[in-house]
């Protein structure tokens, strides 16, 4: 299994400003991932953090939105910037181990009034 | 891209009924179905999988099948429980171990009264 922190596990945020959320993970691994789960509906994936390169963003998703740092093999962030209510969602960050089985950090709960 | 559908979105059963839930997909280069299990505020938790090689896995109570041909793979629940009411996700990855990138089917929310 891995162990996986993620902090805030909430925030309640003013429109227009920025969110950075951290996830640490208990053992090295190559690439760390970065989902959105709007309120009652599923998980989508944001990018993809490979250590010392740029993240892979996936379609809708862009940099100057959802600028992430994986400055190690254990640890990344994603910001949420100049955020709307739009953004209020849970945060999901998750590793890969073994066999294929991902693994999510708890998540963050944003709300932006 | 690889598209997830999954169905029904709720389904209500009597505890000690079975429950079935289906996903197709449509990337025939998919070759890994993890099924997770989300209770309300927590986070996803996978509870089986299964690959491109196997048509069936059981684990207890819980069995997932795999038709590669028709592209479809589905979570039986049987004997179940009030505390296997919640949100199940089904996904599927084309990647390589290491780089699973999942792409999640819409939920299914489970209620299993008393």
């Amino acid at each position: 299994s891995a162990v996986i922190s993620q902090k805030p596990s909430r925030d309640i945020c003013q429109r227009g400003t920025s969110l950075t959320i951290q996830c640490q993970v208990d053992s090295q691994v190559t690439m760390m991932f970065w989902y959105r789960q709007q309120p009652g509906q599923s998980l989508t994936l944001i990018a993809t953090a490979n250590q010392g390169s740029e993240a892979t963003y996936e379609s809708g998703f862009v940099i100057d939105k959802f600028p992430i740092s994986r400055p190690n093999l254990t640890f990344s962030t994603l910001t949420v910037s100049n955020m709307s209510p739009e953004d209020s969602s849970i945060y999901l960050c998750s590793v890969v181990r073994g066999g294929g089985e991902a693994f999510f950090g708890q998540g963050t709960r944003l709300t932006v009034v | 891209g690889e598209n997830v559908e999954q169905h029904p979105s709720t389904l209500s059963v009597q505890e000690g009924d079975s429950a079935v839930i289906k996903c197709t997909y449509s990337d025939s280069a998919s070759n890994y179905f993890p099924w997770y299990k989300q209770e309300l505020g927590k986070r996803p938790q996978l509870i089986i999988d299964i690959r491109s090689n196997v048509g069936e896995k059981k684990d207890q109570r819980i069995a997932v099948t795999l038709n590669k041909t028709a592209k479809h793979f589905s979570l039986h629940i049987t004997e179940t429980q009030p505390e296997d009411s919640a949100v199940y996700f089904c996904a599927a990855s084309t990647g390589n171990t290491g780089f699973q990138k999942l792409v999640f089917g819409t939920g299914t929310r489970l209620l299993v009264s008393p």
